[in-house]
């Protein structure tokens, strides 16, 4: 039982190249989630789905894209990477079975550099 | 989403009670109040989670007081493992939406031999 997985662990991009961060979870959770943080900061959310099928924005949802591809798995795409994106990405996933509040579950994360 | 305060830093030594207090005067009347840890170079994990008065688990105690606007986490006889990012969060499952967390900057606790 891996929990959450994600990869690349790190990555270095240039200005305007494009890339996918994959995240996987196989504790049969419904909700996914893609954070990034900042040095000296908070996580703060990108994209979230609430279960498979479904994405919706966050906080901070510019430049970026997310495919829910199946209940396991949840992409995100920068599609033209800019400096200000240079950050850990989070992945994290919980049950949402209908109860009032939910544990989330945190991959290891990836960090990007963008030049 | 309420927004959350907490102390940017703490210290403490070996063996000492911990006390991170957090204010959220803006809570609803659905939000939980839900304490993360944060390792550097590591992701967020749960510590615990309350609604109202108090809970504890292995590792911690929330106190939260009858008008829910604050909450303290409480770790007992911290050790130099215990150095770390705490946050708190208020938030819940509304609508069957997902539960969409705010992190705020978090306490940043030092724990010293």
């Amino acid at each position: 039982n891996a929990g959450v997985t994600q990869t690349p662990k790190f990555q270095v991009l240039k200005t305007g190249q494009s890339m996918t961060l994959q995240c996987a979870q196989d504790m049969n959770h419904n909700s996914m989630y893609w954070y990034r943080q900042d040095p000296g900061m908070g996580l703060r959310l990108i994209y979230y789905s609430a279960s498979e099928g479904t994405t919706d924005k966050g906080e901070v949802p510019n430049g970026y894209n997310v495919s829910r591809l199946n209940k396991r798995e949840f992409s995100l795409r920068l599609e033209s990477a800019a400096p200000s994106q240079t950050s850990v990405y989070f992945c994290a996933s919980s049950p949402s079975d209908g109860s009032s509040y939910n544990e989330q579950f945190f991959g290891p994360g990836t960090r990007l550099t963008v030049l | 989403l309420a927004k959350t305060t907490q102390p940017i830093s703490m210290d403490s030594y070996e063996g000492q009670e911990v006390n991170i207090t957090c204010s959220h005067n803006n809570i609803a009347t659905n939000d939980y109040i839900t304490w993360y840890q944060q390792f550097p170079s590591q992701g967020p994990r749960f510590i615990i989670q309350g609604y109202k008065t108090k809970v504890t688990n292995e590792v911690a105690s929330l106190f939260i007081p009858a008008d829910r606007k604050s909450s303290t986490l409480s770790l007992p006889r911290v050790s130099l493992s215990d150095t770390a990012v705490y946050y708190c969060l208020v938030g819940g499952l509304r609508g069957g939406g997902g539960n969409k967390l705010t992190f705020g900057t978090g306490t940043q606790l030092k724990v010293e031999l």
